[in-house]
């Protein structure tokens, strides 16, 4: 089956700092990937699109400028939590999808983001 | 998108089929109804889906009435892995559309 490996799986870092997140689609290419967050006891909440080549779409409420992603390949697309504050203390999870693939999402492992 | 309703939690016995209810009584012509969980901690898992007919993979069967109002997941035999958050998600197959991740059903399996 289609793997999206995520990494870190778990970082701490001190409030101010940036993090870089990665997600890698190993076995196919990943035309549209998704970058979702969720809080303790809550459901996973889409935070934007990103489209190879293109700008992601961010939804409504996620600062841009904040949490910026690259989708510079195929198999590749980044998150970066700029200056990082407590608040953005989370459980980020990426998915991907393959062209022709129904739609299907296919997740990473997660990353847990605690900052100081 | 179509809305989903599950009930929140469910417990099962380990060895038993777990039936996993949900009911999507907006369902469009076109749309689809996906299954995922997701275990504690970790990224959700695609189950499976399906349109009208029922499916059935190496993990689950796909019960979807013929009016398409509503769904059953069926997991044959329960195991303590088994564990977590189902989710029943409705969307158009085509294009990359993000999945709208309602509250699911918190199954238990119990030994």
């Amino acid at each position: 089956g289609a793997v999206v490996s995520q990494h870190p799986s778990w970082v701490i870092c001190k409030s101010g700092t940036s993090v870089k997140i990665e997600c890698r689609s190993l076995d196919f290419q990943a035309t549209t990937m998704f970058w979702y967050r969720q809080f303790p006891k809550q459901s996973l909440m889409l935070m934007a699109t990103s489209n190879e080549g293109s700008k992601a779409t961010y939804e409504q409420g996620v600062e841009k400028d904040k949490f910026l992603i690259n989708h510079a390949s195929l198999t590749l697309s980044t998150l970066t939590v700029t200056s990082a504050h407590p608040e953005d203390s989370s459980f980020y999870i990426c998915s991907a999808t393959e062209r022709g693939a129904k739609n299907i999402q296919y997740f990473g492992a997660g990353t847990r983001l605690s900052v100081l | 998108d179509a809305k989903t309703t599950q009930p929140t939690s469910m417990d099962c016995a380990e060895g038993r089929a777990a039936n996993l209810p949900c009911n999507h009584s907006t369902i469009s012509g076109n749309e689809y109804v996906y299954w995922y969980r997701q275990i504690h901690s970790q990224g959700p898992q695609y189950i499976i889906h399906g349109l009208k007919n029922n499916e059935t993979n190496e993990m689950a069967s796909l019960i979807i009435t013929e009016d398409r109002k509503s769904s059953t997941l069926i997991l044959p035999h329960a195991t303590l892995r088994d564990t977590a958050v189902y989710y029943c998600i409705v969307r158009v197959a085509s294009g990359a559309n993000n999945l709208f991740f309602g509250t699911g059903t918190r199954l238990t399996v119990i030994p």
